[in-house]
């Protein structure tokens, strides 16, 4: 089965940027998409599409994908921004949806 | 505008069975699938599978195939998901979800807490 993999933590100052990658086979091939999390919140989605934010989604919240890493960039990070992170991708080969296994991005 | 809005809480025995509900609005019920989502405490996501609304045709994960019940009313555009034989582990916030135009998930239902324990 599909694996995607994302480190389990990163850091930030805030004003500072943060990336959060997410590594699969051949993921460049696949449309990707990012959750943030709050504790306590269901997943909101912050990209789709590899690069396209929803409508209401800050534009400091950007997406890019190729060869084996996609990427969400928070730029200029808030306290705000604290959260987990999620990627997902549909796996075409099963029919199935997976997630990764999550960031906790933490402003420091 | 659209709307999941799911069960309350539920504690349970080992053993035992629990269905959540996950009531729909703000868009034709049967023209979407629903898909179920686990999070374990302080763990990730973990995509259970998802149901037609159209043909009430479930499509499961590997994992929780045999356990799990997912069925779709669309006359009251309410989607279910049965969970048989609770063991502690299963002890997890379910959210229900609706894709959106292509494989994202915009939409989301509050989650419920199923809790296992004797």
């Amino acid at each position: 089965s599909y694996v995607l993999t994302q480190p389990p933590s990163v850091s930030v100052a805030p004003g500072q940027t943060a990336r959060i990658t997410c590594g699969g086979n051949d993921i460049g091939s696949k449309s990707v998409y990012w959750y943030q999390q709050k504790p306590g919140q269901a997943p909101v989605l912050v990209v789709y599409d590899d690069t396209i934010r929803p409508s209401g989604i800050p534009e400091r919240f950007s997406g890019s994908n190729s060869g084996i890493t996609a990427t969400l960039t928070v730029s200029r990070v808030e306290a705000g921004d604290e959260a987990d992170y999620y990627c997902q991708v549909w796996d075409s080969s099963t029919d199935h949806v997976v997630f990764g296994g999550g960031t906790k991005l933490t402003v420091l | 505008q659209i709307q999941l809005v799911q069960s309350g809480p539920e504690v349970k025995e080992p053993g035992a069975s629990v269905k959540v509900s996950c009531k729909a609005s703000g868009y034709r019920f049967s023209n979407y699938g629903m898909t179920w989502v686990r999070q374990a405490p302080g763990q990730g996501l973990e995509w259970m599978g998802w149901i037609s609304a159209y043909t009430a045709i479930a499509k499961y994960a590997q994992k929780f195939q045999g356990g799990v019940t997912m069925t779709a009313d669309s006359s009251t555009s309410t989607a279910y998901l049965e969970l048989r034989s609770l063991r502690f582990d299963d002890t997890a916030v379910y959210y229900c979800a609706r894709l959106g135009s292509n494989y994202a998930y915009p939409y989301w239902g509050q989650g419920t807490l199923v809790t296992v324990s004797s």
